[in-house]
């Protein structure tokens, strides 16, 4: 079975602080790599893409992947109370032809203290 | 830009009947669109995979003739629940993804169905 895994935490960190957010997949398949940020009661809105091996930064934000470990991270830099939700991290299913399913792990409780 | 846009954004029904939940990608054209449900504190399940003119793909365990899908063209998607029961009351999302794009996927704000 294809699967994303990710702690469910909490994570929690300090106002400030470094978050360091972990999913790893199943599917070798796998090209393409996101991370979600949920807010409670809302939708998921997409805050990073990474495709090939490395570090993507983005503002605040860094992806890394890793395609032989399988192993995609998300760091979050100078922690905000607003960056407290659940971040979801998903790949898409190898051998999915073009219609791009995403796998998504069952995301990471992150908590921002002030 | 690559807004999604859901409605209703919450509906009440009795059991038993129906509701139509549209989707539409107000600043792009959609490849391919993606219905989720989503149970409190639980992650995301896909129910269904449309393109534009052509039949849904529903994932297993999905009953296609409750949860009726059609794709009428590269902005719209509709989400029908057939004879809805109690047991129907969730948060159904809707994702598009973008021609041209990547397989980046864009959510619309859900739509919270309750049946009483």
């Amino acid at each position: 079975q294809k699967e994303v895994e990710q702690n469910s935490g909490p994570l929690s960190v300090p106002e400030g602080a470094i978050a360091s957010l972990n999913c790893t997949y199943s599917d070798r398949g796998s090209q393409s790599f996101f991370w979600y940020r949920q807010y409670s009661g809302k939708s998921p809105e997409l805050i990073m893409s990474i495709y090939s091996n490395g570090d993507k930064e983005d503002g605040r934000f860094t992806a890394q992947l890793n395609k032989a470990s399988q192993y995609v991270s998300l760091l979050i830099r100078d922690s905000q109370p607003s960056d407290s939700a659940t971040y979801l991290c998903a790949a898409t299913e190898g051998g999915s032809g073009n219609t791009g399913k995403l796998i998504f792990g069952q995301g990471t409780t992150l908590q921002v203290k002030p | 830009g690559a807004v999604v846009s859901q409605h209703p954004s919450w509906v009440i029904c009795k059991s038993g009947t129906s509701v139509k939940i549209e989707c539409r990608s107000l600043d792009f054209q959609a490849t391919t669109m993606f219905w989720y449900r989503q149970f409190p504190k639980q992650s995301l399940m896909l129910m269904a995979t449309s393109n534009e003119g052509s039949k849904a793909t529903y994932e297993q365990g999905v009953e296609k003739d409750k949860f009726l899908i059609n794709h009428a063209s590269l902005t719209l998607s509709t989400l029908t629940v057939t004879s809805a029961h109690p047991e129907d009351s969730s948060f159904y999302i809707c994702s598009a993804r973008s021609i041209g794009g990547g397989y980046e996927q864009y959510f619309g704000p859900g739509t919270r169905l309750t049946v009483t």
